[in-house]
């Protein structure tokens, strides 16, 4: 099984730059997803890692590292609607069906 | 491409009674997933579809819990003699190959409450 583990919450300022750290545990390795969710709305992909490194989308960036069963996402330029939900998922072994942590709630404040 | 729809969008219910919720995936997307998610915590699996079939079902889902997707489109979930513990949100997601199996699209899921 898996086991995931993620800070519960995380306050930040406008402008200023996040990350957002995952480890994980899992038998056999399909990649790792992170996905955003505003409150009481549905979660929306945000990336996917299955090689080590650092892959940049825009404001968002997000790094793994197999050998070490971690991950983070990095957000930069804060802004106010950056204020949401962001889950980091694994599959199952042998799978590609994500099995979610808690996530982490942050807080954008001006 | 109207997304992931999900039908009611609340259902409040009382124990013991059964409710069946809907799902239409994005069209042409083969798999189909269920998931729940009750507050604080992350989405949890149910279970999911490729086309027709049921690949794939939670260890930890009731007997209680049914899904089906008779003709590859859309997907039911019924529970049955409903507790209180089933209050949560029902969340579903397809996907596809063109956008990578992994690249789940979520529909604004149907809230469960049970009295």
């Amino acid at each position: 099984g898996q086991n995931i583990d993620q800070p519960t919450e995380m306050t930040a300022t406008e402008g200023a730059i996040v990350q957002i750290n995952c480890t994980y545990q899992t038998s056999g390795f399909n990649g790792l997803f992170w996905y955003q969710q505003h409150a009481g709305e549905a979660p929306t992909f945000l990336s996917y890692n299955v090689l080590d490194g650092l892959e940049e989308k825009g404001r968002f960036s997000s790094f793994l590292s197999r050998s070490k069963g971690y991950s983070y996402l990095l957000l930069k330029e804060l802004q106010m609607k950056d204020s949401a939900s962001y889950l980091c998922a694994v599959p199952s072994g042998g799978s590609y069906i994500p099995t979610f942590g808690r996530g982490t709630s942050l807080i954008v404040h001006p | 491409d109207t997304g992931v729809s999900q039908d009611p969008r609340h259902k409040i219910t009382k124990r013991g009674q059964n409710v069946t919720f809907r799902c239409d995936p994005i069209s042409e997307h083969n798999r189909l997933y269920w998931y729940r998610q009750t507050l604080g915590q992350g989405p949890e699996f149910l279970t999911y579809f490729q086309n027709e079939a049921q690949l794939e079902k939670s260890r930890l889902l009731s007997d209680r819990f049914s899904a089906e997707r008779p003709k590859g489109s859309f997907s039911t979930l019924e529970i049955q003699r409903t507790e209180q513990g089933d209050s949560a949100m029902y969340l579903c997601a397809s996907s596809t190959p063109s956008t990578g199996w992994e690249k789940l699209f979520f529909g604004s899921g149907t809230q469960l409450s049970v009295l």
